[in-house]
């Protein structure tokens, strides 16, 4: 069964690095690409970046300069870095798998 | 970026009843290889986002054929036939052809 799951701290504050995990089961991150997607209280979705299978990345260009995306195969695990947090980067961050199968999502406040 | 113009923001409709949804996009979504990459999401209260249907018209795993998919080049329509009560929630359409992926704004659905 394929499963998505986002950790994380779910406060963060102003002007500090978000970090959150991905951690995947059910398939290889070898075989399959992984995205980011958040998106703020009551709005819509916002793409962030990907972790290609072959362990390449490519980014939002809004975000580009904020964000690194990162992994490791022997954990399963997708890692996203996101510095310089502002108020409006609350969110709900999902990953997901070519969007057909999506994280439960990890609420982030970004709050003093 | 792809704008992808989803209309209307809104729908109130009783069980039972029809409804369609239309996603336009400001460039063509075919892919070189001549598959279009749109799909349809729905996102109920609370939940993770799920995919409905993928490349146009293909229903995702576990989905009722009420739910249909249509369009081609610029123009998309999802339709649930018979609208059941579980169908409540957002609707966004995806586009994964170009990069940045990017999402309709949403269609609320909701149930009279």
């Amino acid at each position: 069964e394929v499963q998505l799951k986002e950790s994380g701290p779910g406060l963060v504050q102003p002007s500090q690095t978000l970090s959150l995990t991905c951690t995947v089961s059910g398939f290889s991150l070898t075989d399959y690409s992984v995205h980011w997607v958040r998106q703020p209280p009551g709005k819509g979705l916002e793409w962030m970046g990907v972790m290609w299978s072959g362990g390449s990345t490519a980014y939002n260009s809004a975000l580009k300069s904020r964000l690194s995306i990162s992994r490791d195969t022997s954990k399963s695990q997708v890692f996203l870095k996101m510095n310089s947090l502002q108020t409006e980067d609350t969110a709900i961050y999902y990953c997901t798998r070519v969007l057909g199968f999506w994280g439960q999502g990890v609420m982030v406040t970004v709050s003093s | 970026d792809v704008v992808m113009t989803q209309t209307p923001p809104s729908l109130s409709v009783a069980i039972g009843q029809s409804v369609s949804i239309s996603c336009k996009s400001s460039q063509s979504l075919v892919y070189s290889d001549g598959k279009t990459y749109l799909h349809w999401l729905l996102q109920s209260p609370g939940r993770s986002p799920k995919r409905l249907i993928y490349q146009v018209s293909n229903l995702g795993s576990g989905v009722p054929d009420r739910f249909s998919g249509t369009g081609s080049q610029k123009d998309f329509t999802l339709k649930i036939s018979r609208v059941e009560a579980e169908d409540l929630g957002v609707y966004y359409c995806a586009q994964t052809t170009h990069f940045p992926l990017t999402f309709g704004s949403g269609t609320k659905l909701e149930i009279k």
